[in-house]
């Protein structure tokens, strides 16, 4: 079935580090992902995607990864900052869904320390 | 340009009531969809709605129902409130793929 899953539920690290969060996706149709950002009492914040014909995109700080031959997607975040502190969920578009609905991961906690 | 409007923030409700959750979509956008999320997990897709219709739906039971209405504003009805209802519910508007989304209604069932 489809699922889109994350290694690590919770991620520490020190101000100033780069921070790499992981997801696993499981239908192998899916060409279309999305890393997500979402802080306490807020929705989901977008904010970097990619399509399965890219293997690496770029924003600002933030830099995307898909391995599709091992169905894998991370996240990298460069000089990560207190204001980073949140739950990140990568979700998949595309496939058998459609582009009509997203299929969220679990989540993992980015815990910034100063 | 205001974002994604939900109201209410926050609602308490007694088993076996309903609710009825509302949303305003981005300036522009044309399709709503709602997802739940449930405490310390992802959110789960609900259905889509476009052009008043429901597009597309989830594995939700017939409980939960939904309307769009001409402005491209969208409603969330839940009959039959159940404990396990509780829960964050999202909006997010989209044209095209590009989701934007809402804070949220925050829905207690007790």
């Amino acid at each position: 079935g489809e699922s889109v899953g994350l290694h690590l539920p919770t991620l520490s690290v020190q101000e100033g580090d780069n921070s790499i969060i992981n997801c696993a996706y499981s239908n192998s149709a899916s060409d279309y992902f999305i890393w997500y950002k979402q802080e306490s009492g807020k929705g989901p914040q977008f904010i970097i995607d990619i399509r399965s014909n890219m293997d690496k995109r770029q924003g600002q700080r933030v830099t995307v990864l898909l391995n599709k031959t091992v169905k894998h997607l991370s996240l990298q975040i460069a000089a990560t900052q207190p204001g980073d502190s949140a739950v990140y969920f990568c979700a998949e578009g595309g496939g058998s869904g459609g582009y009509n609905k997203l299929i969220f991961g679990a989540g993992t906690r980015l815990a910034v320390h100063p | 340009d205001a974002g994604v409007t939900q109201s209410p923030t926050h609602l308490i409700k007694t088993r076996g009531q309903q609710v009825t959750l509302r949303c305003s979509p981005k300036s522009g956008h044309d399709t709503v969809s709602w997802y739940q999320q449930a405490l310390g997990q992802g959110p789960q897709f609900i259905f889509q709605y476009y052009e008043e219709e429901e597009r597309q739906r989830g594995n939700f039971p017939d409980r939960f129902s939904g309307h769009q209405f001409p402005n491209y504003s969208s409603e969330l009805n839940v009959n039959a409130l159940l404990l396990g209802d509780s829960a964050l519910y999202l909006c997010a508007s989209s044209l095209g793929t590009g989701f934007t989304f809402g804070s949220g209604t925050r829905l207690t069932v007790v």
